[in-house]
């Protein structure tokens, strides 16, 4: 099993349309998450960070669910700028710097 | 803004070189990283660096060395490029109270 499993797409969703990701994780001692965001041709960039509460940050949601090993990204109101690949991050534990990234889901948006 | 900048962000070079490549950060950052990105593998870690002169092993180190001599620049070295080193090459940098980690533009190696 992937240490991080991502389904990649690509999701086609309409303007203003409500779409969600789940990202699952195999290694029980992860501790920190996080979203990151990669446009074409472009480095990823950190969206949210994923707190055990869940978080939210303006039409972006996110949700750590432990028992079952997943995090989950909403993104309600597509814009077309959310266009781009979106990669779950997780820490491996055994030092904070080591994370494993996603391959990452890609987001189309269409008009 | 945190700046992370690569030395290319297009190369081609030939079977055997030695290759370098750069990467400098301006926020004063401990923690260094370089990843390679290939399509379905996403990215992968190479090597990190935590401090100047410290390096740690990644997932794909083989065939890859690094040096740290100033805290604010980490290179990566191909000692022999191969064609299956021929990848979109992404170094990070991270804080010491901050789990961000911010990348450079990316460098595309090709080798043929």
């Amino acid at each position: 099993r992937k240490e991080v499993e991502q389904d990649p797409g690509p999701f086609n969703v309409p303007e203003g349309a409500t779409v969600a990701f789940n990202c699952t994780y195999s290694n029980s001692a992860s501790q920190s998450f996080f979203w990151y965001r990669q446009d074409c041709r472009k480095e990823p960039k950190l969206l949210m960070s994923v707190y055990s509460s869940g978080n939210e940050d303006g039409r972006f949601t996110a949700q750590l669910n432990r028992a079952s090993q997943y995090i989950s990204l909403l993104i309600r109101d597509s814009k077309l700028s959310d266009s781009a690949t979106y990669l779950c991050v997780v820490n491996r534990g055994g030092g904070y710097q080591k994370v494993t990234f996603g391959t990452g889901t890609k987001l189309q948006v269409i008009p | 803004d945190v700046k992370v900048t690569q030395s290319s962000r297009y190369l081609v070079k030939r079977t055997g070189e030695k290759v370098f490549l750069e990467c400098v950060q301006d926020m004063d950052h401990e923690n260094m990283f370089w990843y390679r990105q290939d399509p379905g593998l996403g990215l992968r870690l190479i090597y990190f660096s935590y401090d100047v002169k410290m390096k740690e092993k990644g997932d794909i180190p083989e065939g890859y060395s690094v040096s740290r001599e100033k805290k604010e620049r980490f290179s990566l070295i191909l000692e022999s490029a191969s064609t299956n080193q021929t990848s979109m090459y992404l170094c990070a940098s991270m804080g010491g109270t901050s789990y961000e980690q911010y990348f450079g533009p990316g460098t595309r190696l090709t080798v043929t």
